[in-house]
């Protein structure tokens, strides 16, 4: 069974520094996709970033990027010019691409604070 | 547009009591999860339900948890002789099938008590 490990339960960073948050996972699959949500105090996840495991190119969206690396099955989220509202838990998550396998395994997140 | 809605927000219950919790999901959607979410842990995976297809039911913890979707929209999962084990976030998640990858869009949960 595929699983996600997050080995970092808190982060700090600095207003407008950068951060990294590392994720690695485990599976025999050769085609999945990985996630990045956001869950704020509020509890509502929020889809950050995706990355399709088939492709090379690593995900950006505005101040957050993925570092992929299908070999050695990490996959870390990068924020740039962090902000106060990135405070929240950050989950890395595993979802597999075969059609009948409805399960997305999320690993245990790790709680970032931004210090103003 | 609306999201994911849930309801109660909050629910306190008695050891052995039963409680229902419900879901709306977003309209269009036709894949409903659901989640635990225990304190300090990700999300665990409870039950799938994708159109009129059985549900996948792999990932209820014991007999005591059971999930109902009427008409294809609303849900509702419920919890049988409650324990304090059942103590967490319950989070509802919708997704249009026919999307790839699928994504998932969250409701802000129920925090479930058990004393």
């Amino acid at each position: 069974a595929q699983t996600v490990t997050q080995s970092q339960p808190e982060m700090s960073v600095q207003e407008a520094e950068t951060v990294t948050l590392s994720c690695t996972y485990d599976t025999s699959e050769s085609d999945y996709y990985l996630f990045w949500y956001k869950q704020p105090p509020s509890r509502q996840m929020i889809l950050v970033i995706r990355q399709e495991a088939y492709k090379q190119q690593n995900a950006t969206e505005n101040r957050f990027s993925v570092n992929f690396q299908k070999a050695a099955k990490s996959f870390s989220l990068k924020i740039s010019d962090s902000q106060l509202g990135d405070a929240a838990m950050y989950f890395c998550a595993y979802r597999t691409m075969l059609y009948n396998n409805n399960d997305m395994r999320f690993g245990a997140g790790t709680r970032l604070t931004v210090k103003p | 547009g609306a999201g994911v809605s849930q309801s109660p927000s909050n629910k306190v219950t008695e050891k052995g009591k039963d409680v229902e919790l419900r879901c709306d999901p977003i309209s269009g959607h036709t894949a409903l999860y659901w989640y635990r979410q225990s304190l300090g842990q990700g999300l665990e995976f409870l039950i799938y339900f994708q159109g009129n297809s059985a549900p996948d039911k792999s990932g209820l913890p014991s007999d005591r948890f059971s999930a109902e979707r009427t008409g294809g929209s609303v849900s509702t999962l419920t919890i049988q002789r409650t324990q304090q084990e059942d103590s967490a976030v319950y989070l509802c998640a919708s997704s249009f099938r026919r999307d790839s990858p699928y994504e998932q869009y969250f409701g802000p949960g129920t925090r479930l008590t058990v004393t």
